[in-house]
């Protein structure tokens, strides 16, 4: 099985801060890399697919980087309604598998 | 855009049963794979089992192999995950969502149906 670690755990950003998250694979997932955003009370919405590409209608402030074993979710100037926590998650093989999760947190 | 809607999550007794559906507005929906998604209360998301558009291929989570069955009948455009067994630690809202096979990732997520397992 594939172990997806999220660092951090949670942060606290300032409005218009610039935010990286970073998602690690116990093994090489290719650029089978997927970042959701659960905003509370919410499902989850897809916001990268290919580690990089982003979903469809999601704002140009949100990127992806990386491949292999290591990812990041940079969020360039973070706005309120990003409130939420952040999931990564590999569709290279079976199981599939997301990490824990990163809270972002308004300052 | 298309719309998954979920139901039949309930209150069951531990060892019972339940079958979720999953109700989905695509024209393509026989050709879309598809997977459900559960999160227990207060936790993280965990991937329980996807299948291909055809119904062909299903896989399961460990934790669930041998109780839950997925399913679809692509003349209504629905899905199923049919769960059996039912412990303390499967409660949980259950989401199901496009894609989750042939290397896709989950584009599109319902709103979810609570299953509670208590006595």
């Amino acid at each position: 099985e594939v172990v997806m670690t999220q660092s951090p755990a949670a942060l606290s950003v300032s409005p218009g801060e610039r935010l990286t998250l970073s998602c690690r694979a116990s093994e090489r997932v290719s650029s089978r890399l997927a970042w959701y955003q659960q905003i509370p009370g919410q499902a989850p919405r897809l916001l990268i697919y290919g580690a990089s590409t982003r979903a469809t209608g999601i704002p140009a402030r949100f990127s992806g980087s990386g491949s292999g074993s290591e990812f990041t979710l940079t969020i360039s100037s973070l706005q309120s309604e990003d409130l939420a926590i952040y999931y990564c998650q590999q569709y290279s093989s079976w199981p599939l598998t997301f990490g824990g999760g990163t809270k972002v947190e308004i300052k | 855009e298309v719309q998954l809607l979920e139901s039949g999550g309930d209150l069951v007794q531990p060892g019972g049963s339940l079958r979720l559906s999953c109700a989905a507005s695509t024209v393509t929906f026989n050709t879309s794979p598809m997977g459900w998604v559960r999160q227990a209360p207060g936790k993280g998301l965990e991937w329980v089992s996807s299948i291909k558009g055809s119904g062909a291929d299903p896989f399961y989570a460990d934790s669930v192999k041998g109780r839950f069955t997925i399913s679809r009948d692509n003349s209504k455009n629905t899905l199923y995950l049919q769960i059996n067994r039912l412990r303390a630690e499967d409660t949980a809202v259950y989401y199901c969502a496009t894609g989750g096979h042939d290397f896709n990732p989950f584009d599109y997520w319902g709103q979810g149906t609570l299953v509670t397992v208590s006595s």
